[in-house]
């Protein structure tokens, strides 16, 4: 079936390093979507992609639509201890007039102060 | 409510017994869907409602699961006969529409002893 290979798996960063992490698949994907979850939370929306080669920011995080539909990546500028979390890609996938996401396995990102 | 609300937050059983995990979506979201979430791992998409109906309940794992939402609002899934490999976060979301963001409860932790 189809999947998103996320990596890297984990990361751990020093306070004010840039991150960056990504998504990739064998299949071609319309929309992409990154989302944060927190410990004892459920994922929450950063960033959605509509377009091929698209390049979006939601403050310090910016995200790109791969030219290909195949990838996605997800940058953290001036990291803070409040970006630690588990970061997610998502992306809609169509069966018949059904569609769901489905989701990568997620980059767990540490930010030591 | 202002969010999607998950009862309740922890759930501990013993293997064989029934469950029932209720979710309310955010008021108006005619969309709902459950997920679960197993440690290390992306949400799996299990079921999801447009109104009252299940337009797609494909990633339901086997009939022991089962989705209800009568009045197009409060969902319940219930789950008979626990086994152990049951155990994980159950997550709910709701949107205002097929496609649309997905707003995600904090779910609810199955614990099958």
């Amino acid at each position: 079936g189809q999947q998103l290979n996320q990596s890297p798996q984990s990361m751990f960063i020093q306070e004010g390093e840039d991150v960056s992490m990504n998504c990739t698949s064998s299949s071609i994907f319309n929309t992409w979507l990154w989302y944060k979850q927190d410990p004892g939370e459920g994922p929450v929306l950063l960033i959605a992609l509509y377009k091929a080669g698209e390049l979006t920011s939601n403050g310090r995080l910016t995200a790109q639509f791969g030219i290909t539909r195949k990838d996605s990546f997800l940058n953290i500028s001036a990291s803070i201890p409040s970006d630690v979390g588990i970061y997610f890609c998502a992306a809609w996938t169509y069966a018949g007039n059904n569609r769901k996401l489905i989701w990568g396995l997620g980059t767990s990102l540490g930010v030591n102060p | 409510g202002a969010g999607v609300s998950q009862t309740p937050s922890n759930k501990v059983t013993e293997k064989g017994k029934y469950v029932e995990l209720r979710c309310d979506p955010i008021s108006g979201h005619t969309a709902l869907y459950w997920y679960r979430q197993s440690l290390g791992q992306g949400p799996e998409f299990l079921i999801y409602f447009q109104g009252t109906g299940a337009a797609d309940d494909s990633g339901l794992p086997n009939d022991r699961f089962f989705a209800v939402r009568p009045e197009g609002s409060v969902s319940t899934l219930k789950i008979q006969r626990t086994e152990r490999g049951d155990s994980a976060v159950y997550l709910c979301a709701s949107s205002s529409g097929l496609g649309n963001i997905q707003y995600f409860g904090a779910g609810t932790r199955l614990s099958v002893l």
